[in-house]
């Protein structure tokens, strides 16, 4: 079976600010790993992916985000945050057989000015 | 030029009626799929095709049917709709069934 877990369901982080969103996931097969952006009444845009090879990645908006195989975990960083980043952020997995990507329950990153 | 696109964005509708949601990618997709975002913003697969056969079907209530006339086509109908059927549905596709989503803006489905 495949599990994501995002253990905070809100982050409030002041403007300029680093944050960090966490992501863990639970497989027993090799993983792709995801993280969608969802901004208010708004569909899910890709930030950035983990297909294999080099364990940074780097997405759009400045994100980024570091596969860790032994923790099992996807955490989302960001060196300084906007306020145009207020959103709702999505860590989802695909293991390899199965079809279907499963999303974690999101954290809402809240920007203070 | 919209890459996926799901109509209507809102559908406000009485209990007991019939509505259906239209999908149309532009991406020459093999995968499509239905999401169910709830109020809690939990996001949960409904259905998935690939090239028009269903290869996913959650544990989802029989009145939920998908259709795919086409690969750039999926299309939701609900029969006898229930409150608890309030919710934001996503359509979305991908390259291919190992491929990441592209997801369409979302249809808010309310029932009254």
């Amino acid at each position: 079976a495949q599990s994501v877990t995002q253990l905070d369901s809100q982050v409030p982080v002041f403007e300029e600010a680093p944050v960090e969103l966490r992501c863990n996931y639970s497989s027993s097969v090799s993983v792709y790993l995801f993280w969608y952006v969802q901004y208010p009444n708004q569909g899910l845009q890709l930030l950035l992916k983990y297909l294999s090879g080099s364990t940074l990645v780097k997405g759009i908006n400045g994100f980024e985000a570091e596969f860790n195989k032994s923790q099992t975990s996807f955490h989302l960083r960001k060196p300084s945050v906007h306020i145009s980043d207020t959103a709702e952020y999505f860590c989802a997995v695909l293991s390899g057989g199965y079809q279907k990507v499963t999303f974690g329950t999101g954290t809402k990153l809240q920007v203070i000015p | 030029d919209t890459a996926v696109s799901q109509t209507p964005k809102y559908l406000v509708t009485q209990m007991g009626n019939d509505k259906s949601i239209k999908c149309e990618q532009n991406l020459g997709h093999d995968t499509m799929y239905w999401y169910k975002q709830d109020s809690k913003k939990f996001l949960k697969i409904m259905f998935s095709y690939n090239n028009k056969e269903l290869i996913i079907n959650e544990t989802v209530p029989n009145r939920f049917s998908p259709k795919s006339p086409d690969k750039a086509h999926l299309n939701l109908h609900i029969n006898s709709l229930e409150l608890g059927d309030s919710a934001v549905y996503f359509c979305a596709s991908s390259l291919t069934r190992n491929t990441e989503a592209f997801f369409g803006q979302g249809t808010r489905l309310t029932v009254v």
